[in-house]
């Protein structure tokens, strides 16, 4: 069955980084396009980005344009998601999910269980 | 690009229908077939329940419906049940390889 299985929560001061994993496993890592989800305290969902695993292609949300970078690592079946010059209003539930269709049909059927990044000095 | 507007509460009795709106413009949801749904309990990760406006993934209730008329879609869940207390969220293709959520709506069950 698919899994998503992403790290830990993680503690980061303002105008540091943070790098938050999205380990994929049940099926074939690089046929499947990943998206970046993200929840503030209270807040909706926001769409970060997606990345296709395959070639490595990604798109991103124009707000995060410059801050956001999404990796992936086929021999570990792994997507990464790196948000820089962190401010407080990041302080959030990130997400990654999958998508349904080897085509991209922007649906996010498998999620993982969310990685929460607190952003405090 | 703003997020698609959605009421923030609706509430209806066990047993009655109720509709949650999404509104967005002509360069999303009017433009796109590729409109979805996500209800999201308290801590928990969302669950995927329309796509495509009105289709219906296996294992959803078929309580559970989409539809849309011009730039604003809608969620009906029909039958109120406890467990259909929750946060639902659309989210609509919104041209250049991005999406876009609604602000999300809670459902409460009398």
């Amino acid at each position: 069955q698919v899994q998503l299985v992403q790290s830990g929560a993680e503690v980061k001061k303002p105008g540091a980084s943070v790098k938050v994993s999205c380990k994929a496993s049940g099926y074939t890592f690089t046929n499947y396009d990943m998206h970046w989800v993200r929840q503030a305290p209270g807040q909706g969902l926001e769409w970060m980005g997606i990345i296709n695993p395959s070639g490595g292609r990604t798109y991103y949300a124009q707000k995060f344009q410059g801050r956001l970078t999404m990796t992936r690592d086929t021999s570990t079946s792994t997507v990464y998601m790196e948000l820089s010059s962190l401010r407080s209003e990041d302080t959030a539930v990130y997400y990654c999910a999958r998508d349904e269709k080897i085509v991209v049909v922007w649906r996010l059927v498998y999620w993982g269980q969310g990685a929460l990044v607190t952003v405090s000095s | 690009q703003s997020a698609l507007t959605q009421p923030a509460s609706v509430s209806g009795s066990p047993g009655q229908s109720i509709t949650i709106s999404c509104t967005g413009t002509s360069s999303d949801v009017g433009s796109y077939n590729l409109v979805s749904w996500y209800q999201q309990h308290p801590g928990k990760a969302p669950r995927f329940m329309i796509y495509e406006v009105n289709k219906r993934p296996s294992g959803v209730s078929n309580r559970f419906s989409g539809s849309k008329s011009g730039n604003t879609a809608s969620l009906t869940i029909s039958g109120l049940q406890a467990e259909d207390e929750a946060d639902y969220y659309c989210c609509s293709y919104a041209g250049s390889s991005t999406l876009l959520f609604g602000g999300g709506t809670k459902l409460t069950v009398l």
